[in-house]
């Protein structure tokens, strides 16, 4: 099994360039969710999925926007990149089944200038 | 904001325990105790998880106290790949409350 896989792994855009990063998982796995770190700083929650079909906001939602038409993927696709969004961003998956043992992917770094 | 209060860092000798603590005063009957860990810029990796009891596996033990506000994440034999920010997580759902950790560093 590869697990949790990201792509690309960096990623530079300007101020206003929108873009998708991608997430897949080959565990069957029904949970997927997006979150992103900034320096010194713990993982928040953007967006996650419990199904197909099934989104829903976490703490950072804002100029993100997700959808989950597959079990395998959940991808994460920035509207309008700002300085802000600059950060590294990790999908993780996991069963629906508790307690939940969390795979991370490898993170992509994403700098906006 | 994340439901644990842990230690911003620690030192280690390799080759000694490392003890991790972590304080969740506020924690719910139903809500499960994750530790997971960070190396450099790595995603988050699942070490271990705890209910009321006491739990090992091949990585660490997790020691919960009795009443279930606080518990201590054990590296039995700390090496130098053991260096890395700990995080020690409080929750019921898949929704993870990640606080900033803390960052072990075990010296040789």
């Amino acid at each position: 099994n590869a697990g949790v896989t990201q792509t690309p792994k960096f990623q530079v855009l300007k101020t206003g360039q929108s873009m998708t990063l991608q997430c897949a998982q080959d565990m069957n796995h029904e949970y997927m969710s997006w979150y992103r770190q900034d320096p010194g700083m713990g993982l928040r929650l953007i967006h996650y999925s419990v199904g197909a079909g099934i989104t829903d906001q976490g703490e950072v939602p804002n100029g993100y926007n997700v959808s989950r038409s597959t079990t395998e993927d959940f991808p994460l696709r920035l509207l309008s990149a700002a300085p802000s969004q600059t950060s590294v961003y990790f999908c993780a998956s996991s069963s629906n089944l508790g307690p939940y043992e969390q795979y991370f992917g490898p993170g992509t770094r994403l700098t906006v200038t | 904001d994340a439901k644990t209060t842990q230690p911003t860092s620690m030192d280690c000798a390799e080759g000694r325990a490392a003890n991790l603590p972590c304080n969740h005063s506020t924690i719910s009957g139903n809500e499960y105790v994750y530790w997971y860990r960070q190396i450099h810029s790595q995603g988050p990796q699942y070490i271990i998880h705890g209910l009321k009891n006491n739990e090992t596996n091949e990585m660490a033990s997790l020691i919960i106290t009795e009443d279930r506000k606080s518990s201590t994440l054990i590296l039995p034999h700390a090496t130098l790949r053991d260096t890395a920010v700990y995080y020690c997580i409080v929750s019921y759902g898949q929704n993870f409350v990640f606080g900033p950790g803390t960052r072990l560093s075990v010296l040789p």
